[in-house]
């Protein structure tokens, strides 16, 4: 089992849809968590960063840990076509190298105006 | 905001060249990180340093090789470019603590002819 999963899609939702993207992972011992967007061309930035387990909002996202199921979500809310962008989770890699991040393949996600 | 800046957005290039790629961060982190980037592969570690003249393997490092003779700034090596190293090559850079994020470069985009 791969350490994180992340269903590449496409995911394509109308403007102003309420949007779900996810990830699974295998450690339990994880205990940060982020997440990444990035537009075509472009490098990958940061989003959101979480600890543990909860619910953490900024603006239209949300990012929910269930450290339970061993699973993290990104809402997206009121989704406009800017939000258009392959959308990335990470997570330190514990046990590994110091400072190195495990990445999701990552998400692509479209909004439709 | 932290800048990470890769010296080429786009560069061509032919098989037996020797392809140096550059990357300079302007906020004094200790880490750095070389990437590719392949549609659906996602993002592979190539090599990483945590200090000057530091470096360590990531999970691809065959084919490559780094150099870092200043702590804001990260080579890659392609000692002799092939064909199946034309990739979205993406540099990134961050502080030496565990959890900490890392902030990437908008990327080179490589083709080996």
């Amino acid at each position: 089992q791969k350490e994180v999963e992340q269903d590449p899609g496409p995911l394509s939702v109308p403007e102003g849809a309420i949007v779900s993207l996810n990830c699974t992972y295998s450690n339990s011992a994880f205990q940060y968590f982020m997440w990444y967007r990035q537009y075509s061309r472009k490098g990958p930035e940061l989003l959101m960063y979480t600890y543990s387990s909860g619910n953490k909002e900024d603006g239209r996202f949300t990012a929910q840990v269930d450290k339970s199921s061993k699973y993290i979500s990104l809402f997206i809310r009121d989704s406009q076509p800017s939000d258009s962008a392959t959308y990335l989770c990470a997570i330190p890699n514990y046990g590994g190298s110091q400072g190195n991040l495990i990445f999701g393949k990552g998400t692509k996600l479209s909004v439709k105006p | 905001d932290v800048k990470v800046t890769q010296s080429s957005r786009y560069l061509v290039k032919r098989t037996g060249e020797k392809v140096f790629l550059e990357c300079v961060q302007d906020m004094d982190h200790e880490n750095m990180f070389w990437y590719r980037q392949d549609p659906g592969l996602g993002l592979r570690l190539i090599y990483f340093s945590y200090d000057v003249k530091m470096k360590e393997k990531g999970d691809i490092p065959e084919g490559y090789s780094v150099s870092r003779e200043k702590k804001e700034r990260f080579s890659l090596i392609l000692e002799s470019a092939s064909t199946n190293q034309t990739s979205m090559y993406l540099c990134a850079s961050s502080l030496s603590d565990t959890y900490q994020p890392q902030h990437f470069g908008d990327g080179t985009r490589l083709s080996i002819l």
